[in-house]
């Protein structure tokens, strides 16, 4: 069991290049994530989703544009890439759930390294 | 979801129990408390949660006080390996967003 599995682990862009970061989950959850992480700081939402489909903004949505086609995959794009876009991006997904369960547990990838130059 | 507040840092002495508060003041009645972890630069790890008893798994414990407004994550012995930062969330079960703060840093020293 896989669990949450992002590609590539490292990239390197220059400013101004366009590039894809996919996430893929092997337990069937509804609910999709997209943080960034910069040094020393805590997690940040990009972007979500919570069904196939669909997507929402997060905290910090800009320069970044996001696909849930299939279920088990949640795509992270970035159309010109900028330095300060240079980041680990981490992908998390849950399952969705009942409303006294508490069970909101969030499963997350091991991230990806991302320099922008 | 409710803001929560944490000290930025804290230490510890290896075996003694370490003690790590969060403040949720705003919390309403269906929020959950979550606590997380993140080890070296991998993805935040789930320790515990709670609504409004205390909890208690392998990894720690988590008590939330009676009016709810803050809780505090124990783990009993606290070794080197658990020298990292450790975050805080509440939020209810129609929440879509987990927005982590920037947690506590522990410190576990020798």
């Amino acid at each position: 069991n896989a669990g949450v599995t992002q590609t590539p682990k490292f990239r390197v862009l220059k400013t101004g290049q366009s590039m894809t970061l996919l996430c893929a989950q092997d337990m069937n959850h509804e609910y999709m994530y997209w943080y960034r992480q910069d040094p020393g700081m805590g997690l940040r939402l990009i972007h979500y989703s919570v069904g196939e489909g669909t997507t929402a903004k997060g905290e910090v949505p800009d320069g970044y544009n996001v696909s849930r086609l299939k279920k088990q995959n949640f795509l992270l794009g970035l159309e010109s890439a900028a330095p300060s876009q240079t980041s680990v991006y981490f992908c998390a997904s849950r399952p969705r759930t009942g409303v006294f369960t508490g069970a909101n547990v969030l499963t997350f990838g091991a991230g990806s390294r991302l320099t922008v130059l | 979801d409710a803001k929560t507040t944490q000290p930025p840092s804290m230490d510890c002495a290896e075996g003694r129990a370490a003690n790590l508060p969060c403040n949720h003041s705003t919390i309403s009645g269906n929020e959950y408390v979550y606590w997380y972890r993140q080890i070296h630069s991998q993805g935040p790890q789930y320790i515990i949660h709670g609504l409004k008893n205390n909890e208690t798994n392998e990894m720690a414990s988590l008590i939330i006080t009676e009016d709810r407004k803050s809780s505090t994550l124990i783990l009993p012995h606290a070794t080197l390996r658990d020298t990292t930062v450790y975050y805080c969330i509440a939020m209810d079960n129609y929440g879509q967003n987990f927005v982590f703060g920037p947690g506590t840093r522990l410190s576990v020293l020798p």
